[in-house]
């Protein structure tokens, strides 16, 4: 068990780029989820996949923002055009869900600053 | 989205025991009770979870009161490593975690 791993752990880019963020969740696990926070808050649900399918996605996930999870593995976040308001730290977590409720096991995080 | 509440803050010394309360009064039937606490500079770590009855694992006990509009987080022996924010979450079978505010958590040698 190696854990959840995100790439990068920093970015810095100038407003109006684009971003990519990747997680590679625990292997056996088939939920994978992702969240943002910002300093001093707690962290804010984005969205979730079970498998390759996103099952949800949050009010706060704008049209510049796209998740996937092509192969019910790794999952990828983009962001386009980004802005100052996106800087925050960018979480993953994983789930092993069979029937009702397990822990989620977080990664490190990808902290995001728009210049 | 059902809600929790804690205090922001507590205080405990080294190596006694850490009573962190929550309350839901809103829970629904299918909640599950869900705590984590975040380091600085860390993501969030699961601590323990429950439905209906107490739950122990090797990092901490559960207490859910008898209504379930309660909970305690018990941290047997507080280390200095333990100093953090904890979050208590009610947690729908969608597993999506909504955090709150937390309790930070300050451990006095």
């Amino acid at each position: 068990d190696t854990g959840v791993s995100q790439d990068p752990r920093h970015k810095i880019t100038k407003r109006g780029q684009n971003v990519t963020f990747r997680c590679d969740p625990i292997s056996e696990h088939n939920r994978l989820y992702w969240y943002r926070q910002t300093l001093g808050q707690g962290p804010e649900f984005l969205t979730y996949f079970q498998n390759e399918a996103q099952l949800e996605k949050s009010r706060l996930l704008s049209d510049r923002f796209s998740a996937e999870r092509p192969k019910g593995s790794f999952s990828t976040l983009e962001i386009q055009r980004t802005e100052q308001g996106d800087s925050a730290m960018y979480l993953c977590a994983s789930s092993l869900w069979d029937r009702g409720s397990v822990g989620q096991y977080f990664g490190p995080g990808t902290r995001l600053t728009v210049t | 989205d059902a809600k929790t509440t804690q205090p922001n803050s507590m205080e405990s010394n080294e190596e006694e025991p850490v009573h962190l309360p929550c309350n839901h009064s809103t829970i629904s039937g299918t909640d599950y009770i869900h705590w984590y606490r975040q380091l600085p500079s860390q993501g969030p770590e699961y601590v323990i979870h429950g439905l209906t009855s107490n739950v122990n694992n090797r990092m901490a006990s559960l207490a859910i009161a008898e209504d379930r509009k309660s909970s305690t987080l018990i941290l047997h022996r507080a280390t200095l490593r333990d100093a953090a924010v904890y979050y208590c979450i009610l947690a729908s079978n969608t597993g999506k975690l909504i955090f709150g505010q937390g309790t930070t958590l300050q451990v006095k040698p």
